[in-house]
């Protein structure tokens, strides 16, 4: 079954410092989206991308995350400056489109932790 | 502004049949996704519910009722695996498309 794969599995970073995230969304998705989890708490919406652009963002989406797609498979989520709240799971997803009934896939997440 | 509500936690015996309710409040609600989070891993998709009515998919059903708010999720046949998280989501309608606001999970602790 095709899947949403991400890397790192896991990242130690310092304060500070700029972290990106990968992601390959499954191949013929056209929507795609970073969610977070801080631990114990409840995953949250940060962006989703279409069309090589993004559609709709959160607040939490302030000016030090960004989201790129370099090539015809990747997409990736920058922290510019990393601070020590950003400590979460980030969960890359896609869908095939945005309409009622296509199932969102989740990618198995990348840890980030701030020190 | 967006309100989805689930309990915080469930406990059933091994064999047994359980429902997690969801209510949710939300504008632009465009279906209901119920998804299954293991500790420390990604949220696993279970069932969509787009029209009230009950779909059901082998040990798993979902139940929605767009008039009165309210989901719910029914488990059969409970296995010690299906021990985790439950999530309620609701599909919400943006500008830029969908996208999904989830409540804070059910932790659902299956026992002998």
């Amino acid at each position: 079954e095709p899947e949403v794969t991400q890397t790192p599995s896991h990242q130690v970073t310092q304060m500070g410092q700029e972290v990106i995230l990968r992601c390959v969304p499954i191949s013929n998705h056209l929507y795609f989206y970073w969610y977070r989890q801080i631990l114990g708490q409840k995953v949250e919406f940060l962006v989703s991308f279409y069309n090589n652009e993004i559609s709709e963002k959160s607040e939490i989406f302030d000016d030090q995350f960004s989201v790129e797609r370099p090539d015809g498979s990747n997409f990736t989520l920058k922290i510019r400056s990393t601070k020590l709240e950003d400590s979460a799971m980030y969960f890359c997803a896609s869908s095939l489109d945005s309409s009622s009934g296509n199932t969102i896939y989740f990618g198995e997440g990348s840890w980030l932790t701030v020190v | 502004g967006q309100n989805i509500d689930q309990p915080t936690e469930m406990t059933a015996t091994e064999g047994a049949i359980v429902q997690i309710n969801c209510t949710y409040q939300t504008s632009g609600f465009n279906g209901l996704f119920w998804y299954q989070q293991h500790a420390g891993e990604a949220p696993t998709f279970l069932s969509y519910n787009v029209l009230d009515g009950l779909e059901e998919k082998g040990r798993f059903s979902s139940f929605l009722s767009r008039s009165k708010g309210y989901s719910y999720l029914l488990l059969k046949e409970l296995q010690m695996k299906d021990s985790a998280s439950y999530l309620c989501a609701g599909y919400i309608l943006t500008g830029g498309g969908n996208k999904l606001t989830f409540g804070t999970g059910t932790q659902l602790k299956v026992e002998l």
